[in-house]
C-alpha cells in the first residue's frame, strides 16, 4: 500500500518567505508527527497530533512555526518569516493508534537562501 | 525526559567483517528503544525495536540488538557486513506510553571492499 507522502521533495525559499510542508500519512494512521533534521544531526521532534485530542506542540522552536491536521488526513506545517537556521529536512511520520511503529515519508528539504 | 547519545559519528568497516554501532540512552522512566536506518536519498527505515521481553532483539538484514538496563545501552551488531549496509543509523527512544521519539545524532557506516 501507499506510505507517506511529502510535498515539495524540495523548497528553495528567500529570507523572510513563509513556507508550507504538506503530509499524506497512511490511509488509517491516527497519529501523525513532525520532525526535523538539520544538516549532519539527529531528528528532532516538532509536533505530534492524535486524534481529536490537543496536539503536542512541545517541540515547536518558535512561534514562527506552527501545524494543522484536518481529521485523520493531511497536515500542514507552516513556517513564518523563515530564516537559514530553518534550512533542514522535514519528515513526517505516522503511526497506528497505539502502535510502536512510526512510518516516514521521504521529507520536504528547506533551503533559506 | 529522554535522551540518546551515539558514541561514534562515523564508523568505517571491510565488507564481510563485524559491526558494532553504540547507543545509550538516558530516562527516569521505563522507555521503548529503537533503530532506524536511512540509506542514501532514502527516508528512515526501522530495523528493530525493543518493547519488552527478550533482551536481544533481531531485526532486518541480519542486525540484532541487545537491550542492558544496567548499563542503559542498546547496541546494534551485524556479525559480517556487506556494501548495501552502507547507511547513516539512527538509535531512538521513547517513553512508554508517550508516542514521540527522541532520537542520537546517527552513526555514518561506511562499508569498504
Amino acid at each position: 500500500g501507499a506510505g507517506v507522502s511529502q510535498s515539495p521533495s524540495n523548497k528553495v525559499t528567500e529570507k523572510g518567505k513563509d513556507v508550507e510542508l504538506r503530509c499524506d500519512p497512511i490511509s488509517g494512521h491516527t497519529a501523525l508527527y513532525w520532525y526535523r533534521q538539520r544538516l549532519g544531526q539527529g531528528l528532532e521532534f516538532l509536533i505530534y497530533f492524535q486524534g481529536n485530542s490537543a496536539p503536542d506542540k512541545s517541540g515547536l522552536p518558535s512561534d514562527r512555526f506552527s501545524a494543522e491536521r484536518t481529521g485523520e488526513s493531511v497536515s500542514t506545517l507552516t513556517i513564518q518569516r523563515t530564516q537559514q537556521e530553518d534550512s533542514a529536512v522535514y519528515l513526517c511520520a505516522s503511526s497506528l493508534l497505539g502502535g510502536t511503529e512510526q512510518f516516514f515519508g521521504p521529507g520536504t528539504r528547506l533551503t533559506v537562501l | 525526559a529522554q535522551s540518546v547519545t551515539q558514541l561514534d559519528s562515523q564508523v568505517p568497516v571491510f565488507e564481510e567483517a563485524p559491526v558494532e554501532l553504540r547507543c545509550n540512552y538516558s530516562s527516569s522512566v521505563s522507555v521503548y528503544l529503537f533503530w532506524y536506518v536511512q540509506y542514501p536519498n532514502q527516508g528512515l527505515q526501522l530495523l528493530l525495536k525493543y518493547l519488552s521481553g527478550s533482551t536481544l532483539v533481531k531485526g532486518i538484514n541480519g542486525f540484532e540488538a541487545e537491550f542492558n538496563k544496567s548499563q542503559t545501552s542498546f547496541h546494534l551488531r551485524k556479525p559480517s557486513v556487506h556494501i548495501s549496509d552502507t547507511a547513516e543509523y539512527f538509535c531512538a527512544v521513547s517513553g512508554k506510553g508517550a508516542q514521540k521519539l527522541v532520537f542520537g545524532q546517527g552513526t555514518r557506516l561506511t562499508i569498504n571492499p
